[in-house]
């Protein structure tokens, strides 16, 4: 999972925006993704955008997609205690079911 | 729907020891993986399937072998442990992507696995 590249740490103050940034490989993917990982747990998608979409907003999460410089990244809003997690960015595998993970972001909340 | 699970969710083995991890799913899923965790490293696929009866290697699978005899579990095992396979190792499962279409992976709580 070395090709998708993330930062590994993060930390924000409650109620501040969180940005996590994320660098994939393939240009012709169609689909990117945003994981998230709590404590203890599994992972569980948290949001996608699909490859002719610069940004797409759900609620406190903003996804921005620059194509040209393959870049991805995951802006959290007003970021609560409850975000505190491991997240990860996510590309397709050429052949459409195996996803390439990378590192995984750890954002911490602090009060 | 109890989704994916696993079993154990913990295993202490001893260096030489063997053991299996069991995958369940109740999704009717047609694709199941398996992946280890480690620090700094973030997943990497060991061993996957594309429907009952087949599995394929993914990244790192040696030391591993799997085996999916029944759509609904895909097993995990280890021959021969070592303490390079402590790790935190995650099931998943999935319809099949249809091309250009969305793939979600949904995971099971992982096994916590330590070999000494």
């Amino acid at each position: 999972g070395e090709d998708v590249e993330q930062s590994l740490f993060l930390s924000v103050r409650e109620g501040d925006s969180s940005v996590i940034n994320c660098t994939y490989t393939d240009s012709s993917s169609t689909y990117l993704y945003w994981y998230k990982q709590e404590p203890g747990a599994g992972l569980q998608l948290l949001t996608y955008i699909f490859s002719n979409m610069d940004m797409k907003q759900d609620q406190r999460l903003t996804v921005l997609l620059n194509k040209k410089d393959k870049h991805l990244s995951l802006r959290i809003a007003d970021t609560q205690t409850g975000d505190s997690a491991i997240y990860f960015c996510a590309e397709p595998r050429s052949n459409d079911y195996k996803l390439s993970f990378g590192a995984g972001t750890t954002v911490t909340v602090r009060a | 729907n109890a989704g994916v699970t696993q079993t154990p969710k913990f295993r202490v083995l001893k260096t030489g020891q063997s053991m299996t991890l069991l995958c369940a799913q109740d999704m009717n899923h047609e694709y199941m993986y398996w992946y280890r965790q480690d620090p700094g490293m973030g997943l990497r696929l060991i061993h996957y399937s594309v429907g009952e009866g087949t599995t394929a290697k993914g990244e790192v699978p040696d030391g591993y072998n799997v085996s999916r005899l029944k759509k609904q579990n895909f097993l995990l095992g280890l021959e021969s442990a070592a303490p390079s396979q402590t790790s935190v190792y995650f099931c998943a499962s999935s319809f099949p992507g249809l091309a250009g279409g969305i793939l979600e992976q949904f995971f099971g709580p992982g096994t916590r696995l330590t070999v000494l």
